[in-house]
């Protein structure tokens, strides 16, 4: 089956820095999405892109699929930005399969 | 989006007994589904809920154990049968909805076996 690779798995910011989380798939998708699970356990959609570029106010994201990797960007990161995020890819029938996720703390 | 509830938001059951989520969604949806977060951990999905059909069961699980019902296209239950320890997890319904299939999840329910 498909794999879901995520890096780094865990990331520690200080309020403003940017930083790049990378998603890796080990074959082709035909749909791709990002989450941002908050503290709460509430999963956020912030992106669907299974190809190009999108953004969003602070964020943005880049999906490569020919070469299987999307790369999410957090711009001058708030202690809001803190959570889990995940990378998730449909295996068919919008049935997704998750990446491990990149846990995120951003200090004030 | 759709807006998805689910209830109970939380529960702590004795081990040996059964727990039932439902999970209402504000509009028809054709696709919803339900996932397993285990502790520190990702999420697998458990089934696809089919209405007026039985539901697709991913590997790993099975009807006896997770018993789901889809009466309607904006309701679905998730019963959790015969609980452990190794249940304790959190539960979340989701839907595609949105002009690019975009999925939506539930507020999820935290279960504590003990």
């Amino acid at each position: 089956g498909i794999q879901v690779e995520q890096s780094p798995p865990d990331l520690i910011l200080q309020e403003g820095a940017n930083s790049t989380l990378r998603c890796n798939f080990s074959d082709s998708v035909n749909n791709l999405q990002w989450f941002h699970q908050n503290p709460w356990g509430q999963l956020i959609n912030l992106f669907y892109i299974p190809s190009g570029t999108k953004q969003n106010g602070r964020l943005s994201a880049t999906t490569v699929a020919t070469e299987r990797y999307s790369l999410l960007y957090i711009s001058s990161s708030q202690t809001t930005d803190s959570g889990v995020y995940f990378c998730a890819v449909e295996r068919g029938y919008n049935k997704l399969i998750f990446g491990a996720g990149t846990r995120l703390a951003v200090h004030p | 989006s759709a807006v998805i509830s689910q209830k109970p938001s939380r529960d702590i059951c004795q081990r040996g007994t059964s727990l039932t989520i439902q999970c209402q969604v504000d509009s028809q949806v054709t696709m919803m589904f339900w996932y397993r977060q285990q502790p520190g951990q990702s999420l697998t999905l458990i089934a696809t809920a089919n209405q007026g059909s039985e539901a697709t069961y991913e590997s790993g699980f099975v009807i006896d154990k997770f018993p789901i019902s889809r009466p309607n296209l904006t309701f679905s239950t998730l019963t959790v049968s015969n609980m452990s320890p190794e249940d304790s997890s959190i539960y979340l319904c989701s839907v595609v909805g949105g002009p690019s299939y975009e999925q939506y999840f539930g507020p999820g329910t935290r279960l504590t076996v003990t």
